[in-house]
């Protein structure tokens, strides 16, 4: 059973630049996040969708990010224009309901804006 | 502002020792706890849950709580260099909102052989 997808897992480009960061969820989760890790901040949630509706973005820093999920297997994160201070770890993660269930992790994006 | 706070480390521990780790939370409404162990360059993966106060015990993970201090805390047993990596502690509150974990900044453990 493959477990979340991420892609890519690093991501090198420059201040000014869009910047899309991709994720498969688990077959039959119904509820997704995107969160972002970085040392000063540790893990903070970003976006939750469940059944492919956001329901929560109140995490989303800024106008510059934007996340959609078009279908059940598919979500983007995307940031327009990225900054240097965009650098972390992006992390998408998904369960089967957004209650207490299980949370998994896809493996990551490193993202690295000059 | 719903916190939660870990010593960020490094703890150290020799090998065969028990590691304890210690974190605590700001939101008296929380329900569901959690220990995430992270290894260096991957994701986060869940290895305990508690949801009642007390004891639970999984293998060599002992995670307790203490709702009344806002406290819960990881034993590691019989530590072994596998386990040295960081720990962090999440929390959910119940009802609304329940899907909101709130992860703390985590406690990097080594543990020495």
């Amino acid at each position: 059973d493959a477990g979340v997808i991420q892609s890519p897992r690093h991501e090198v480009t420059e201040m000014g630049q869009e910047v899309t960061l991709r994720c498969k969820p688990i077959s039959g989760h119904n509820s997704l996040f995107w969160y972002r890790q970085t040392m000063m901040r540790g893990l903070e949630l970003l976006i939750y969708f469940n059944n492919n509706v956001p329901i929560d973005d109140s995490g989303m820093p800024e106008d510059r990010f934007s996340a959609k999920m078009p279908n059940a297997s598919f979500s983007t994160l995307k940031i327009q224009p990225s900054e240097p201070r965009d650098s972390a770890v992006y992390f998408c993660a998904s369960s089967r309901t957004g209650g207490d269930e299980k949370l998994f992790f896809g493996s990551g994006t490193q993202l690295s804006v000059l | 502002q719903k916190e939660v706070e870990q010593n960020s480390g490094p703890l150290s521990v020799p090998e065969g020792a028990i590691a304890s780790l210690n974190c605590t939370y700001s939101d008296r409404v929380s329900q569901s706890f959690f220990w995430y162990r992270q290894y260096s360059g991957k994701s986060p993966e869940l290895i305990m849950s508690i949801y009642s106060n007390g004891d639970k015990e999984d293998g060599r993970f002992t995670a307790q709580l203490n709702k009344a201090s806002q406290y819960v805390s990881l034993l590691i047993r019989d530590s072994q260099p596998s386990d040295s990596a960081t720990y962090l502690c999440a929390v959910r509150p119940g009802g609304a909102g329940s899907y909101q974990l709130t992860f703390g900044k985590g406690t990097k453990l080594s543990v020495i052989p």
